[in-house]
């Protein structure tokens, strides 16, 4: 079955600074690959998804870019602000049966004023 | 209007009690899951139904029991509760059984006593 590993584990920057948090999946059939944004007593919440036939997804000031070859995605944060302090979480699902999404271990991200 | 909601937030028992958790969904949606999340924040699927029909089953104890009504609720019914059960249980929905994103509940934390 699927598995997904995700680095860091943690991540403290500076307001303003950037941040990346990277994964990679074993299925070579997975072809969504979704990010969470969990914050502290609530649920994980989607803030961006990529699928397999894009490179490169950009919202603002996040962006995922995809390589197939490699099999990792990774999530791009820039001009990080305090309020972007959560655990997030990487996924990947593949279309062969029913849907199951897959969780990376999460990353917790701390960033400072 | 919230679009998935649980019921209780919180739940502390004794060992060996049964216990049910409540979810239901106002998106209109096919698909529900359950999955489990524990101290490290790992979060790993349990069930998953699709238009009341059972379609993911994972390696989970048969003390655990879904039961979905109709397609907008999904309850999760735990008997003679031990320890390693306590964690924070997330009901989530999908549009279809696909690739799509998760909607995700804001928990319930269940402190096994």
């Amino acid at each position: 079955g699927e598995n997904v590993e995700q680095h860091p584990s943690t991540l403290s920057v500076q307001e303003g600074d950037s941040a990346v948090i990277k994964c990679t999946y074993s299925d070579s059939a997975s072809n969504y690959f979704p990010w969470y944004k969990q914050e502290l007593g609530k649920g994980p919440q989607l803030i961006i998804d990529i699928r397999s036939n894009v490179g490169e997804k950009k919202d603002q000031r996040i962006a995922v870019t995809l390589n197939k070859t490699a099999k990792h995605f990774s999530l791009h944060i820039t001009e990080t602000q305090p309020e972007d302090s959560a655990v997030y979480f990487c996924a990947a699902s593949s279309n062969t049966g029913f849907q199951k999404l897959v969780f990376g271990t999460g990353t917790r991200l701390l960033v400072s004023p | 209007d919230t679009a998935v909601s649980q019921t209780p937030k919180y739940l502390v028992t004794q060992m060996g009690n049964d216990k049910s958790i409540k979810c239901e969904q106002n998106l209109g949606h096919d698909t529900m899951y359950w999955y489990k999340q524990d101290s490290k924040k790992f979060l790993k699927i349990m069930f998953s139904y699709n238009n009341k029909e059972l379609i993911i089953n994972e390696t989970v104890p048969n003390r655990f029991s879904p039961k979905s009504p109709d397609k907008a609720h999904l309850n999760l019914h735990i008997n003679s509760l031990e320890l390693g059960d306590s964690a924070v249980y997330f009901c989530a929905s999908s549009p279809f059984a696909g690739n799509y994103g998760y909607t995700f509940g804001s928990g319930t934390r269940l402190t096994v006593v």
